[in-house]
């Protein structure tokens, strides 16, 4: 098995709700990454997970909250965001400790907030 | 600040005509990814090269990695609609973070 997977593919949601992303690789990768997209613009990065630990938060506000409940498994939760959060999000997986860090990246979720 | 210059931002191009997109920074980096993103799609790694002048083709495309380490280009020979995309280069400084260019977006008309 060599992809990332994320659900769902689409999402609307109010500002008052609370949602998760969903994100699963089973190559045996120990690094997950958040990242957040706008259109034609490069992936931004949000968070990284190494080892099930997080290791880096960009700053990213607490209306977004990470979860890696195991080494497959990597969950975005999602409480009163706001419409300029709108995006594609996407996740991603690496093995650390190699010599390059190759990132595969699932196909996102796209996010809009009404 | 974006930490890899990447151009042009735009390409847009005839089938069968050859492209080039270039990456430069002044930083040195261990290794350095290229990627296509199609839209509503994520990224999909093409290469990543290591070694100072380093050269590896896939099919019709040819990427360059600088001696320096600093740059590198993506060359497409007898471009076809398939290769339209997003193309993104991304540079790894230190572990687990990857430097994006802002991407390339290449349209390829028939």
């Amino acid at each position: 098995d060599t992809e990332v997977t994320q659900t769902p593919k689409h999402l609307v949601m109010g500002m008052t709700n609370k949602k998760s992303l969903k994100c699963e690789q089973h190559m045996g990768h120990r690094a997950m990454y958040w990242y957040k997209q706008k259109a034609k613009k490069p992936p931004e990065l949000m968070f990284v997970y190494s080892y099930e630990k997080l290791s880096i938060n960009e700053s990213v506000p607490s209306r977004f909250s990470p979860e890696c409940p195991n080494s497959s498994l990597l969950n975005l939760h999602l409480h009163a965001l706001q419409p300029e959060d709108s995006a594609l999000y996407l996740c991603a997986s690496s093995h650390p400790g190699t010599n390059n860090n190759e990132q595969f990246f699932g196909p996102g979720t796209r996010l809009t907030v009404l | 600040t974006q930490l890899l210059e990447q151009s042009p931002q735009f390409l847009s191009i005839q089938e069968g005509e050859n492209l080039t997109v270039y990456c430069n920074s002044s930083s040195v980096f261990s290794s350095l990814q290229w990627y296509r993103q199609e839209p509503g799609e994520g990224p999909v790694l093409l290469v990543t090269v290591v070694t100072g002048g380093e050269v590896k083709k896939l099919k019709r495309l040819t990427f360059q990695f600088g001696d320096a380490r600093k740059d590198s280009s993506l060359h497409i020979t007898a471009a076809q609609p398939g290769d339209t995309g997003l193309y993104l280069c991304a540079g790894e400084r230190n572990d687990y973070k990857l430097s994006f260019g802002a991407g390339t977006t290449v349209t390829v008309r028939a």
